[in-house]
């Protein structure tokens, strides 16, 4: 069964440091991996979707990557800003499966302060 | 513009009632799903729907209930069965495999 783990669950960052958000996942098989934005009380805002076969994908200031191998994937998110503040939660796909169910992180809460 | 529309935002339910919560697309996508929040325990699959007229349970489907008569509408229904119903609904929808979800806006149910 499919794990996934984001760590920390909280960050705090002061305005204009980069920002560097972790998720790790049990079984890499063929999975596309997607990292979404939840303000709070909100629904989930798409970021990035990183295909199985692609390693990178970026966006403006946004950067994630995939490891397969080691099982993980990072966002990177450039010269932070108080409208970053945020939980980011990444979700993985078996695109193999019946469904193409996602199977969530519980998540890293992020703070930037001005 | 395409996207997920999800009603009502609010919804309060009394003890033995049962409730259904709307979930419309437009953005003409095959599979369609409900996942619940609750804080601390992240998004959890309720149902799922691959096309029109069939659907699958997820992980934790029991005191739900949903249909799928037209490929835009996705509705849940939380029956008096569900004993702990309060929690934050989201509605999702994707394409093929490989092409991402689309999330709605939710709906924060409340029992009362």
């Amino acid at each position: 069964k499919q794990e996934v783990t984001q760590i920390p669950a909280a960050l705090s960052v002061p305005e204009g440091e980069n920002l560097v958000l972790n998720c790790s996942f049990t079984d890499s098989a063929i999975y596309n991996l997607q990292w979404f934005r939840q303000d709070p009380g909100k629904g989930l805002t798409s970021l990035l979707l990183i295909q199985s076969s692609q390693r990178e994908q970026t966006s403006g200031r946004l950067n994630a990557s995939l490891d397969k191998s080691s099982g993980r994937s990072t966002l990177y998110i450039a010269a932070s800003q108080p409208g970053d503040s945020a939980t980011y939660l990444c979700a993985l796909a078996d695109i193999k499966a019946a469904g193409n169910k996602l199977t969530f992180g519980g998540g890293t809460r992020v703070l930037v302060k001005p | 513009d395409g996207g997920i529309t999800q009603s009502p935002k609010y919804l309060f339910r009394k003890e033995g009632q049962n409730v259904t919560l709307s979930c419309e697309q437009n953005l003409n996508h095959d599979a369609m799903y409900w996942y619940r929040q609750d804080p601390g325990q992240g998004l959890r699959l309720i149902y799922y729907s691959q096309i029109v007229n069939d659907f699958q349970k997820g992980d934790i489907a029991e005191g739900y209930s949903v249909s799928r008569e037209k490929k835009e509408s996705f509705p849940l229904t939380v029956t008096s069965a569900q004993k702990n119903p309060t929690a934050f609904y989201l509605c999702a929808s994707s394409r093929p495999p490989g092409y991402g979800y689309t999330f709605g806006s939710g709906t924060r149910l409340t029992v009362v």
